[in-house]
């Protein structure tokens, strides 16, 4: 079946865009997460949801971030007045359920280049 | 201190041998971990997950001390694609609103050479 898919693969704004991120998880996968991997950071969690809601945001790095999911399937990460710190590639992943044992299931990301 | 720590990289190995990776954790309330491997530019896969009692999937075994809050990942007869970067992970107990998110070392980039 059809994994986790993401648009746009590459992205370059000028800083002070706004930019949007979409994630299309797995069919019928409730729990959706949204990372980051930067350049000497590794990867680090942002953001999740279950279902539409999204009780875990600590991962945010500012108010600059927000993310939305509805009908408990596509999510959409925006970043406004983009920062040259915000070049990143944005990883989404979903899992059947938030329990302990599932897997990640990991989508291709977005490049976000900020000039 | 980093919630994950990982060796230190890039390890370079001749094919055919045995290498080893470490992690630690510091979340004594951590119950479930895994090894992710990411290629170049591509996104993280599971490579396997880490049960108390060890696990083996054919060339890969992995390892978990839940008292030093320690695991391992040995790979037997390298072959040039296993060359990759390998990532212990962490997933946060579910409580406090967490939901199960992955907690990544900074990954290991392991380069086997012919």
């Amino acid at each position: 079946g059809a994994g986790v898919s993401q648009s746009p693969s590459n992205k370059v704004t000028e800083k002070g865009k706004d930019v949007e991120l979409r994630c299309d998880p797995i069919s019928g996968h409730t729990a959706l997460y949204w990372y980051r991997q930067s350049l000497g950071q590794g990867l680090e969690f942002l953001i999740y949801f279950q279902g539409n809601s999204a009780p875990d945001k600590s991962g945010l790095p500012s108010d600059r971030f927000s993310a939305e999911r509805t009908g408990g399937s596509v999510s959409t990460l925006t970043i406004q007045r983009t920062q040259q710190e915000d070049s990143a590639v944005y990883l989404c992943a979903s899992s059947p359920t938030v329990n302990s044992y599932n897997e990640q299931f990991f989508g291709p990301g977005t490049r976000l280049t900020v000039l | 201190r980093k919630e994950v720590e990982q060796d230190p990289g890039p390890f370079n190995v001749p094919e055919g041998a045995t290498v080893a990776f470490n992690c630690t954790y510091s979340n004594s309330a951590s119950q479930s971990f895994f090894w992710y491997r990411q290629d170049c530019r591509k996104e993280p896969k599971l490579l396997m997950s880490v049960y108390s009692s060890g696990n083996e999937d054919g060339r890969f075994t992995a390892q978990l001390n839940r008292a030093s809050q320690y695991i391992s990942l040995l790979i037997r007869d390298s072959k040039l694609s296993d060359s990759a970067t390998y990532l212990c992970v962490v997933k946060a107990p579910l409580r406090d609103n967490q939901g199960g998110k992955l907690i990544f070392g900074q990954g290991t980039e392991l380069s086997v050479k012919p």
